[in-house]
């Protein structure tokens, strides 16, 4: 079964603190990975990774890709509490000609002041 | 604005009323699809559409749940007889050409 995992779950820092999420996957005829931040809202699209784009860098976010251990990491430096927000890590899947975004549980990050 | 939009928002509704959701997706996107999330968990996929058409239906989606997109363009999620367990976050999303998903504010939804 497809599957996304992410870690840790949650996560407290002070500001200016670097910090980094972890995405692990298992899916089958894998394309891309995305990221996406998540406040009191929907969710905001952040990065989209594939084969041909392993790296993805805005301002003081950044993301890698690593096919070898099937994961990701999302690396945000100098955070500000404005970074507070739950981190999601969605990996698509393609069945029968229909894609479908599998998410993982998200990293709920906190950013204190 | 051009990106997607959902209404209403937020939802109050008394369990076994019927209640009906919209969303608007970017115009040139034709495939689009629909989440649950509940909290703690990220979005579950429910359905999706390509134009009009409704490709794949989620376990999820119980006989209780219906979408339609009859004109390729805006979509509606239909939760019949709600129950407190129906108590989410409905989200939309839109996908572009690189397959990419933009998703809609949502609609939260509270059955009482």
């Amino acid at each position: 079964e497809d599957k996304v995992v992410q870690s840790p779950l949650s996560l407290v820092v002070h500001e200016g603190d670097t910090v980094t999420l972890n995405c692990s996957y298992e899916v089958t005829n894998f394309r891309s990975l995305l990221w996406y931040k998540q406040e009191k809202k929907a969710p905001t699209f952040l990065f989209m990774l594939t084969s041909s784009g392993i790296e993805k860098k805005s301002g003081r976010l950044s993301s890698i890709l690593d096919k070898k251990e099937l994961s990701s990491i999302l690396n945000i430096t100098a955070t500000q509490t404005g970074d507070s927000a739950i981190y999601l890590c969605a990996v698509p899947t393609l069945t029968s000609g229909t894609y479908k975004y599998i998410f993982g549980t998200g990293t709920r990050l906190k950013v204190l002041a | 604005d051009t990106g997607v939009s959902q209404d209403p928002r937020h939802k109050i509704t008394k369990r076994g009323q019927n209640v009906t959701f919209r969303c608007d997706p970017i115009s040139e996107h034709n495939r689009l699809y629909w989440y649950r999330q509940t909290l703690g968990q990220g979005p579950e996929f429910l359905t999706y559409f390509q134009n009009e058409a409704q490709l794949e239906k989620s376990r999820l989606l119980s006989d209780r749940f219906s979408a339609e997109r009859p004109k390729g363009s805006f979509s509606t999620l239909e939760i019949q007889r709600t129950e407190q367990g129906d108590s989410a976050m409905y989200l939309c999303a839109s996908m572009g050409q690189y397959n990419e998903q933009f998703f809609g504010p949502g609609t939260r939804l509270t059955v009482l």
